[in-house]
Parts: structure tokens; sequence; C-alpha cells
């Protein structure tokens, strides 16, 4: 089935760029996305990636995708204390509706 | 603005005991999921629904089932708990669209399950 691959934590200090990794199996995967977490809360959808893209920018955030290799990424420019959450890469074949998640990236932002 | 609601934020529960745990959405949508949440695991596939009374097993259905007898109502049950499934339990809902340019997944608050 279907892998989606993510480190576990990524600490940085504030102001500082994070790129959070993930890697993915599915070669079908349309649609690819990228979800925070806060704490105690859902999941809310922070930006998403057409797999026909390379790269998607969107304020803070710099969304790089690797098609060859599977590996998409989240740049996030300036990284703020408010930016301290769990990270979710997640791909979908599109037109069917199932999503699949990675592992979470937990980011820490050290003031 | 959108509404995927959980009804129990924390639960705790003993062993063998059968547990509801209700998911309430305002957006009618088709799509409803239940996912589990674990460190280290990420979010797992419990079950989803496309319509009314319909459901399909996801990645992990073992020791669960669902209930959809209407449109913004997901249920979960765990018809005799273990503390294996002490776990964070998020439901979510989308439109039948699918996960196209403008739609997504919504997700709920999360429910928190402790089995003792």
């Amino acid at each position: 089935g279907e892998d989606v691959e993510q480190s576990l934590f990524l600490s940085v200090r504030e102001g500082d760029s994070s790129v959070i990794n993930c890697t993915y199996t599915d070669s079908s995967s349309t649609y690819l996305y990228w979800y925070k977490q806060e704490p105690g809360a859902g999941l809310q959808l922070l930006t998403y990636i057409f797999s026909n893209m390379d790269m998607k920018q969107d304020q803070r955030l710099t969304v790089l995708l690797n098609k060859k290799d599977k590996h998409l990424s989240l740049r996030i420019a300036d990284t703020q204390t408010g930016d301290s959450a769990i990270y979710f890469c997640a791909e979908s074949s599109g037109g069917y509706q199932k999503v699949t998640f990675g592992t979470g990236t937990k980011l820490q932002v050290i003031p | 603005d959108v509404k995927v609601t959980q009804s129990s934020r924390y639960l705790v529960k003993r062993t063998g005991e059968k547990v509801f745990l209700e998911c309430v959405q305002d957006m009618d949508h088709e799509n409803m999921f239940w996912y589990r949440q674990d460190p280290g695991l990420g979010l797992r596939l419990i079950y989803f629904s496309y319509d009314v009374k319909m459901k399909e097993k996801g990645d992990i259905p073992e020791g669960y089932s669902v209930s959809r007898e209407k449109k913004e109502r997901f249920s979960l049950i765990l018809e005799s708990a273990s503390t294996n499934q002490t776990s964070m339990y998020l439901c979510a809902s989308s439109h039948r669209q699918g996960l196209q340019s403008g739609n997504t997944i919504y997700f709920g608050e999360g429910s928190w399950l402790t089995v003792v």
C-alpha cells in the first residue's frame, strides 16, 4: 500500500527557515498536502500542490516537489514561535477520496 | 465557518466496555472518516463512509465498527474496548468531489480515549 514518511522532530531558532521533508511511495499520487496540527487540536490544511507542479509559494510557505524522487518539502521562512506544531505530509490519488498521512514532524521553535 | 464536532474530547473507559464516539459535521459533506493518531505512527484510517448507510474499511478496522444513519453524523463504535485502543481519535469530512482545488478534508478537534 501507500506509504508516507517524515522525520519525527525538527528544532529551529526563531527567525530561521525551517525545512520539513517527506517521501512517499505511491507513483499515482495526484495531490500532495501539508497539514498543521497545533497542540490539542485537529489538523488544518496549510497548502497543497498538484503532482504536475514543481513548486508552490504562499507567503512564508514554499512547497517543493521532486516527483522523480517522490520527495516533498515544506519550507517556512522567518519561523515564529506560533509555527510550533506537528506538520503532516499527505498524499491522495485525487478522484478517490482516501488520503494517506505521514507520521508527522514535530517542529519546535526556540525563541 | 465550517465545523466538524466531536462530542467527547476526553473519555476514560474500562476494558471490555462498549464505547461510542460521535461526530457531526454541518457542511453537508458526503464523505466522512475516522482516523486514530498515535505518536510516531501518524494518522491511520479506521473506516470511512461515502454516503448514508455506506461504510468502507480503512487500514486498521479490526476492533471497530461504524454507523452512518444520517448524512451529518458518523459514529465510531468500540464493541469491547481494549487497552491498545487508547489513542486520539479524529473525525473528518469532505465533499464527494474529492480533494481537488478548493476542497480538503476538515477535521474535528479530536477525542482522547484512555482504556484502563
